[in-house]
């Protein structure tokens, strides 16, 4: 009840290509869903963040997209640089409560 | 830079002693959080306290403890310690309780076990 699912567990794309990550969770008690960026060396970084009223939400190259019905989510980076060369971790948590639970991470690769 | 500093960034020390890691969140945040983030478990969510009081727990071992105190900087304590406790530990810190509220990670404390 508590697991969220990440997929893939790495990813390569070329520079200007689109990298799309996917969640799926199964607590239905989850109204809050994040995505946060890891660099070698640092700490997560709040990426993006998505409510379950919205089916999709874009802040510059970042795009979430969430289904309820079918209690998954997804990252899209589109026009991908090698500066996004990083970790990304999808996350939830329910209101009223911070306890994240993390996806396994997904390693992304941005080839020149 | 989050604005949640940990110390010690690494520590390296051996089976059966004890280690504390301390944190001190972004200025006005009133909650704390402790991960563990290792390779076979990824990022695992240990304690939260809200105030200087434990507001949830998560996967922490009986041998781990943690406080918050009045100046609302934070302490895990490690004790006992097994080689499988060599993970990257992460102090976040919000301004508030409830989800949405984003939450801000340090840099993490390397603990390596030997």
């Amino acid at each position: 009840q508590q697991q969220v699912k990440q997929s893939p567990q790495s990813l390569i794309v070329q520079k200007g290509g689109i990298s799309i990550i996917n969640c799926a969770y199964e607590n239905t008690a989850f109204d809050y869903f994040p995505w946060y960026q890891q660099f070698p060396g640092k700490g997560p970084a709040l990426l993006i963040a998505i409510r379950p009223d919205v089916s999709e939400k874009k802040e510059g190259r970042f795009t979430i997209s969430f289904n309820k019905s079918a209690k998954q989510f997804s990252l899209h980076i589109m026009d991908s640089q090698p500066g996004d060369s990083a970790t990304y971790f999808c996350a939830a948590t329910d209101t009223g409560f911070q306890k994240l639970v993390f996806g396994t991470g997904t390693r992304l690769l941005v080839s020149p | 830079d989050s604005g949640v500093t940990q110390t010690p960034k690494h520590l390296i020390t051996a089976t059966g002693q004890r280690v504390t890691l301390r944190c001190s969140p972004r200025s006005g945040d009133l909650s704390v959080y402790w991960y563990q983030q290792s390779l076979d478990q990824g990022l695992q969510f240990l304690i939260q306290y809200y105030n200087g009081e434990e507001r949830a727990k998560g996967n922490i071992l009986e041998r781990f403890s943690a406080q918050q105190f009045p100046d609302l900087h934070s302490e895990l304590n490690l004790s006992s310690l097994e080689l499988g406790d060599s993970a990257l530990y992460f102090c976040a810190s919000s301004s508030l309780l409830g989800a949405g509220n984003t939450i801000y990670f340090g840099e993490g404390s390397w603990l390596t076990v030997v």
